[in-house]
Parts: C-alpha cells; structure tokens; sequence
C-alpha cells in the first residue's frame, strides 16, 4: 500500500488566488481527516468524513475553506481566497473506524501564501 | 477544557543516551493515548497506542507510560540514534466520536553525533 497520498507536496501562490489541496486516503480506510500544522497551534482537526460523508467541519476557519470527498478514493480541500496567514502544512490523514485504530497520515502539503 | 501539554518543548542529547518526553492531558472523558513520530516533512508516524488499562507499551526502543490517574504519559527512547531526530507528538483521545483528538505541539528533540 502507497499509503495516504497528498499532492501537491509544495504550493506558492498569491494572495488572493484558489487553492486546491489533493489527497488520496488508503484503500478500505472509512475516515479522512484534513488538518493544518503551524509552528504555533501544531496539528488542528478541520474537517473530517466518513464514508465520503462530511461528518464534523467545526474546524474550518473560515467559509473560505471548503472540502469535497465525491469518492471514496479522493478528497480536495479548497481555499478561496487565500491568505498569507493560511500558510501552513495541510496534512490529510485516513482510518479504520474504531477508537483504537491509528491514523494514517500523508505527508502533507506545505502551503505558503505570499 | 481539553488540553494536551508536552514538555519540554525542544530537548538536545548526545548519540547513545536516553532521554524522556512527557505529556500531560486534561481529556475527559479518556479513551485513549497515542505518541507520534514526526520526521521533517513528513507527516506523523504512530508510536503506540494505550488504553485506560494500560500502563507500558513499548515499541523497539521506545517505551510508553502512562498514569490515567495523574493523567500522565511519558515516552522514553532509549540508546537514542542519529535518526531519532524528530518532533514527538502526544495525542490523547475522547471516548465520544471519530474526531476527539486533542494534539499537544510536539517536543523537537535533536540527536547529535
């Protein structure tokens, strides 16, 4: 198994511009889950599905974050505007259900908005 | 309030020599903890995993304890390597929902040669 794979690894984009994160969780994982690292707060939960269902979004900042699960192999996390203060690393990670089960993470998307 | 604190916040030690991270919660009500390895661009990795009943977990050269009493962890790593450099995530989790996931900011620890 690949493992859960975010692209694009690296993204540089204007103030002002969209956004789009990739992410494709593991095969047979019910769960995906979007969060975002700064040096400042660590890892922050924003959204997360299950089933392909958007379960919880308590955590997106702002209605200028907005993420789409059409399947279950597939996830976008949009930003739009951006802004300089989005800058951070967006790390989408996947599961089992169950309480005891580990998450998966990939290996994230590094996002600076200048 | 759910609060995950870790200490200390950065450690540096000599190849070879043990050391131990600590992690202390205010979760409630607790299901479980779990320490992760973060290496430098790379999202984190899973340690362990306790349960309320568990007091050690050990994983090769990491060991996990935890106190649901005190409502502490620590992580200890022993023999430490050159590539135990990383940052060490502590996460505690609420027994209610997929998303109880309280993070605490990680401790950076640094091996050197």
């Amino acid at each position: 198994d690949a493992g859960v794979i975010q692209s694009p690894r690296h993204e540089v984009t204007e103030m002002g511009q969209e956004v789009t994160l990739r992410c494709k969780p593991i095969s047979g994982h019910d769960y995906l889950f979007w969060y975002r690292q700064t040096m400042m707060r660590g890892l922050e939960l924003l959204i997360y599905f299950n089933n392909n269902v958007p379960i919880d979004d308590s955590g997106m900042p702002e209605d200028r974050f907005s993420a789409k699960m059409p399947n279950a192999s597939f996830s976008t996390l949009k930003i739009q505007p951006s802004e300089p203060r989005d800058s951070a690393v967006y790390f989408c990670a996947s599961s089992l259900p169950g309480q005891g089960k580990s998450y998966t993470f990939g290996s994230g998307t590094r996002l600076t908005v200048v | 309030k759910n609060q995950v604190e870790q200490s200390p916040q950065s450690l540096i030690i000599l190849e070879g020599k043990n050391c131990t991270l600590q992690c202390n919660y205010t979760v409630s009500p607790f299901s479980n903890l779990r320490w992760y390895k973060q290496d430098t661009g790379r999202g984190p990795v899973s340690l362990t995993i306790m349960t309320f009943s568990e007091n050690t977990k050990s994983n090769g050269r990491y060991t996990a304890t935890l106190d649901a009493d005190t409502k502490q962890s620590s992580l200890h790593i022993t023999a430490s390597q050159l590539s135990d450099s990383a940052s060490y995530i502590c996460v505690v989790s609420a027994t209610t929902g997929a998303n109880n996931l309280f993070f605490g900011t990680g401790t950076r620890l640094t091996v050197i040669p």
